[in-house]
């Protein structure tokens, strides 16, 4: 079945320093690929996605490169934020048989990020 | 409007109680979604509703039973809860993509405890 790996947090870093979250995957097919973020006390909120190789997504200054070569799909920021603090979810989703997305998302384990002034 | 809308935030309830968690969007999305999120772990997902009809059920016991009255409201009825069911439990909508994955908005959940 499909998965998602992402490195082990927590991360901890100051502000104004470059972030890395490294994420890999396994699916059958072609995939689009997620990143979500997750404040504290709160849902889950989109960040970014990719929906096919060498796709680019960014928002916020974060971006991730879908790279089919190397099944990965990493997140990047050149200067954290304090604001950034959350925990980040990389995805993935399949369409069905049909050629329709049902949102079944397949979650990583998820990576807690600290930035401290 | 942009926002899904979960109610109650918070729920404490004993294992013999019957509870409703309620879910809204207007955003004219036809697929809406039930995941469940134990603390420090990722989403679960348990029920997806396209079009108001049970499209997924990933097993989820029966003591959990969800509803969609109408394309805006999504609910999920409980009864005879264990502890472990203790969670945040989220809802979310999307567009039914058509060839892409769309994204899913997400409600800021509702925490459950079971007693």
């Amino acid at each position: 079945g499909d998965s998602v790996t992402q490195m082990e947090g927590p991360v901890t870093l100051s502000e104004e320093a470059f972030l890395t979250i490294n994420c890999t995957y396994t699916a059958t097919g072609y995939p689009s690929l997620f990143w979500y973020v997750q404040y504290p006390g709160e849902g889950l909120q989109l960040l970014l996605k990719a929906t096919k190789a060498d796709d680019k997504g960014s928002n916020k200054g974060f971006e991730a490169t879908y790279r089919k070569e190397t099944t990965s799909f990493h997140l990047e920021k050149g200067s954290v934020q304090v604001s950034d603090s959350a925990v980040y979810f990389c995805a993935l989703s399949q369409l069905n048989a049909g050629g329709t997305s049902y949102g079944k998302l397949t979650f990583g384990q998820g990576t807690i990020l600290t930035v401290h002034p | 409007d942009t926002e899904v809308t979960q109610t109650p935030k918070h729920l404490v309830m004993g294992m013999t109680n019957k509870k409703s968690l309620k879910c809204e969007q207007h955003m004219g999305h036809r697929a809406m979604y039930w995941y469940k999120q134990k603390a420090k772990k990722p989403p679960e997902l348990m029920f997806v509703y396209s079009y108001e009809k049970l499209s997924i059920n990933e097993s989820v016991p029966s003591r959990f039973s969800p509803e969609c009255p109408n394309s805006s409201l999504l609910n999920l009825h409980l009864h005879a809860l264990q502890p472990e069911d203790s969670a945040l439990y989220l809802c979310a909508s999307s567009q039914e993509g058509r060839g892409v994955a769309e994204k899913l908005f997400f409600g800021s959940g509702t925490q459950l405890s079971v007693l």
